[in-house]
């Protein structure tokens, strides 16, 4: 149980072009979201909190209208990348928590998507 | 700040052995952990969680140990197995946070 599917697992595009990533829990319901940034030997790096119906909460830092995230239901949260450059490239994570879970719950991750822009 | 981190960046252990991973955090507030196993390409991997009313929770295998006085947490695998072979980070978080603080995470290797 708690599966979350993320989608591509890869994605080698030009500079320029936005990319979009879906995850989605697959059965389960998750009010909440998680996007992650990891780099090369590195530990995961939260980017922003993706609440279903609401705006996204970001981490300091974090561009907002690069990085959009949209989650217009229970099982979907998406991560568009907009106008990415090579600085963009990074492994992208996404984790859901069980909606209605108990408040302390782990979180259930993805298996990330390569990002590699040209 | 608020920050947890780990003792060892690289581990290798012979198959067979018993492994320990320990993680420092320095967050008194912190009330739950959990370890998590990434391999290579792939997203992290729950194994074991432990909240911070208990010192010890045991697993297939794997037992974390948590000693709130110094801060500290740590995993223990048992008869370690190449299949083992992924970095493992430490998470935490605290009532009232959904979000969670990892670890800068321990490469193991087991060597045949």
């Amino acid at each position: 149980g708690a599966v979350v599917s993320q989608h591509p697992s890869r994605v080698i595009c030009k500079s320029g072009t936005s990319v979009k990533i879906e995850c989605r829990s697959l059965d389960f319901q998750a009010t909440t979201m998680f996007w992650y940034r990891q780099f090369p030997k590195k530990s995961l790096m939260l980017m922003a909190t993706s609440n279903e119906g609401s705006k996204a909460t970001y981490e300091q830092g974090v561009e907002k209208d690069k990085f959009l995230i949209n989650h217009a239901s229970l099982t979907l949260s998406t991560l568009t990348v907009t106008s990415a450059h090579p600085e963009d490239s990074s492994f992208y994570i996404c984790s859901a928590l069980i909606q209605g879970g108990y408040s302390n719950q782990p979180q259930h991750f993805g298996d990330g998507t390569r990002l590699s822009i040209l | 700040g608020e920050s947890v981190g780990l003792h060892l960046p690289t581990l290798s252990v012979q198959e067979g052995d018993n492994s320990i991973i320990n993680c420092a955090y320095s967050n008194s507030a912190s009330d739950y952990f959990i370890w998590y196993k990434q391999e290579s390409g792939k997203g992290p991997q729950f194994i074991i969680d432990i909240r911070s009313n208990m010192d010890k929770r045991q697993g297939q295998r794997v037992t974390v140990l948590l000693n709130k006085t110094v801060k500290h947490l740590s995993l223990q695998i048992a008869a370690t197995q190449p299949g083992d072979s992924a970095v493992y980070f430490c998470a935490e978080n605290h009532t009232g946070r959904r979000a969670l603080t990892f670890g800068s995470g321990t490469r193991l290797q087991v060597q045949p």
